[in-house]
């Protein structure tokens, strides 16, 4: 089982409808958690960081932290074309080392 | 400068070459990572600096592959003699503050092809 699981998707939303990401991880130690945005050819971009339950909330974006269902999302708002991307979920094991999931491809349908 | 920078873009090395992947972290920032990323594939860790101290170098593959930051701010990733297994983007992050908590930014990214 690898530490950081995701959906590889593709996950089509249509334009303006609400996009849900979704990442489970397995090491109960692990305190931080991030989502990375990549385009096709280009570097990850941090988009959000959550380190404690609940609801984190930048922008059209939405991240929630389940700490004992060891689950972490990403909601996007009002979806549009340019969230077409690859998202990467990644969390800080108890090694302190940031492990990333397989990333899970967004269509948004125009 | 403003963000990470890597160097070469894209280098393609024969089966058995040495490659030498060169990355400017953000000015100030302590903490440097290596990561591998295949296709289809999220990041790899290969390795980690604090300053000029490497201190996880757990994911790199092999002996083959070697990283360096003697300054504590340019780093220097070498693989020698390359395998076609080798080939992948090799991606270079940094972080402003120690430990591996901090967020991280990660620069263009290297592609690199054995033949």
């Amino acid at each position: 089982q690898k530490e950081v699981e995701q959906n590889s998707g593709p996950l089509s939303v249509p334009e303006g409808a609400i996009a849900s990401l979704n990442c489970t991880y397995s090491d109960r130690g692990s305190q931080s958690f991030f989502w990375y945005r990549q385009y096709s050819g280009k570097s990850p971009e941090l988009i959000m960081s959550i380190y404690s339950n609940g609801d984190k909330e930048d922008g059209r974006f939405t991240a929630q932290l389940n700490k004992a269902s060891q689950y972490v999302s990403l909601l996007i708002r009002d979806s549009q074309p340019s969230d077409s991307a690859t998202y990467l979920c990644a969390s800080l094991n108890r090694d302190d080392k940031i492990i990333f999931g397989k990333g899970t491809r967004l269509h948004i349908l125009p | 400068g403003a963000g990470v920078s890597q160097s070469p873009r894209y280098k393609v090395a024969k089966r058995g070459q040495d490659v030498a992947l060169r990355c400017d972290p953000i000015s100030g920032h302590v903490s440097l990572f290596w990561y591998q990323q295949a296709l289809g594939q999220g990041p790899e860790f290969l390795t980690y600096f604090q300053n000029e101290a490497q201190l996880d170098k757990s994911g790199l593959p092999s002996d083959r592959f070697f990283a360096e930051r003697p300054e504590g701010s340019v780093s220097t990733l070498k693989i020698q003699r390359t395998q076609q297994e080798d080939s992948a983007v090799y991606l270079c992050a940094s972080s402003l503050g120690g430990g591996g908590a901090r967020e991280q930014f990660f620069g263009p990214g290297t592609r690199l092809t054995v033949l």
